[in-house]
Order: C-alpha cells, then sequence, then structure tokens
C-alpha cells in the first residue's frame, strides 16, 4: 500500500530536549516535504526535498533542521525545541517526473507535537 | 502575510445541494492550484487541480472553477454528500515550483 509513514504519531516533551520526527515514503518519490498546522494558520510548509541531499527552506524554517540521505526517508529534527512548536506536522511527498513538474502530494496522518 | 485565503471557517450544506468552497490569492505568479479534503486525525488528500490555463477542471461531483483575473478560485461539490463533511484546504504554488502555499482552511459540514 502507498503510504507516507510519520513517527510518533503523539510526543509530549519539555523544551530544550532534542528530538526527532521521522517520516517515510514506499513511493519512490523524489519531492518530500515538511508542514505545520496551526489554528487559524492553515498548512505552512517548514522544509522540502527536491531528492537526496537537496533541502531547502520553506516559509517557517526557524528552529528546525532537515536531512535527505535516503530518498525514503526525510526526518524532521527540533534541536532545543520551544513551547511556540507545539504544533500539528505533517510530512508529505510526490512524483517530481512526467511532464508536470508539480504532482499532487501525499501525507501522513501528522505528528502532534507539545512542548511544554 | 498569508498569500492564501479562505475567508469561510465553516459551510453547512443539506444534502443533495451544491457546496461551494472559495480561495483567494495574491500572488500572480501562482499558476498551479489544488484542493485537499482532509478528516480528523487524517493528513490531507488530494481532491483536484487546476492549472492557469484552464478555467475549470472537473472530476466526477468535484469541479474547481479558476478566475485569474479576480485571483479567486472555488471548489463546487454537486451533489453534496455526508461523507463530504470535512475540512477543505485550497493551495497555490508554481507550476514547476517546490514551495506551496495553503489556505486556513474550510469546514464543511453536511447534513442528511
Amino acid at each position: 500500500e502507498a503510504q507516507v509513514t510519520q513517527n510518533p504519531r503523539y510526543l509530549i516533551t519539555v523544551t530544550g530536549k532534542k528530538l526527532t520526527v521521522t517520516c517515510s515514503q514506499n513511493m519512490n518519490h523524489e519531492y518530500m516535504s515538511w508542514y505545520r498546522q496551526d489554528p487559524g494558520l492553515g498548512l505552512r510548509q517548514i522544509y522540502y526535498s527536491m531528492n537526496v541531499e537537496v533541502t531547502d527552506k520553506g516559509d517557517v524554517p526557524e528552529g528546525y533542521k532537515v536531512s535527505r540521505k535516503e530518498k525514503r526517508n526525510f526526518p524532521l529534527i527540533l534541536e532545543s525545541p520551544s513551547p511556540n512548536q507545539t504544533s500539528l506536522y505533517f510530512c508529505a511527498s510526490s512524483d517530481r517526473t512526467g511532464r508536470s513538474s508539480n504532482q499532487p502530494q501525499h501525507f501522513g496522518d501528522g505528528t502532534r507535537l507539545s512542548i511544554l | 502575510d498569508q498569500q492564501v485565503k479562505q475567508n469561510s471557517p465553516s459551510l453547512s450544506v443539506q444534502e443533495g445541494r451544491i457546496s461551494i468552497l472559495n480561495c483567494d490569492y495574491t500572488n500572480s505568479m501562482f499558476d498551479y492550484f489544488l484542493w485537499y479534503k482532509k478528516y480528523p486525525a487524517e493528513g490531507p488528500t488530494f481532491l483536484i487541480s487546476i492549472s492557469s490555463i484552464k478555467d475549470k477542471n472537473e472530476d466526477g461531483r468535484f469541479t474547481v472553477f479558476l478566475n485569474k483575473s479576480a485571483k479567486h478560485l472555488s471548489l463546487h461539490i454537486v451533489p453534496s454528500q455526508p461523507g463530504d463533511s470535512a475540512v477543505y484546504f485550497c493551495a497555490a504554488s508554481k507550476y514547476t515550483g517546490n514551495q506551496f502555499y495553503f489556505g486556513t482552511g474550510t469546514s464543511l459540514t453536511v447534513i442528511p
């Protein structure tokens, strides 16, 4: 089954304690991305990756890091989490091949992070 | 600054009637638009898209209309069904771009 898998689904942690949210896709997609969803703000893009070892900032990258060492994995790293990073996070992937560069994204089911 | 706006946080419609969800954008460089549907505790799922070379795209009960001069798009669902009750997000990007901009979502309730 084609899917984007995020772990953990829920996490409560404390300010300053490094954490990593993993994301894995089994569709051989080149493009992967992270979003956060906040009330009244919708989904905002944090980082995206066009392919292995190619990453770039989205709209709200401050306080986050990513890496893309393998095509299927795109972890989101919070080196020193703060309460304003409490949010619902989504990972997504899409195919970038073919006639159109843009293809719809497939989303994971989300990770709810609470930073106390 | 929000480049994609959905000004109606919620909408209620009777089953069988038409649902119209609206979206406005400010960046004239956007030329690819998508609608996603989201159920609670799940990620958004793709519904329908349109590129700026078209003004209408249809897929079954779902039709998206694009008015480039007004920088406005709308999603029509006909007929509406209770299973359509969800939050709908519109999104925009450049057709060859890598960044996506989402609206704040509209929560649709279809009343049986």
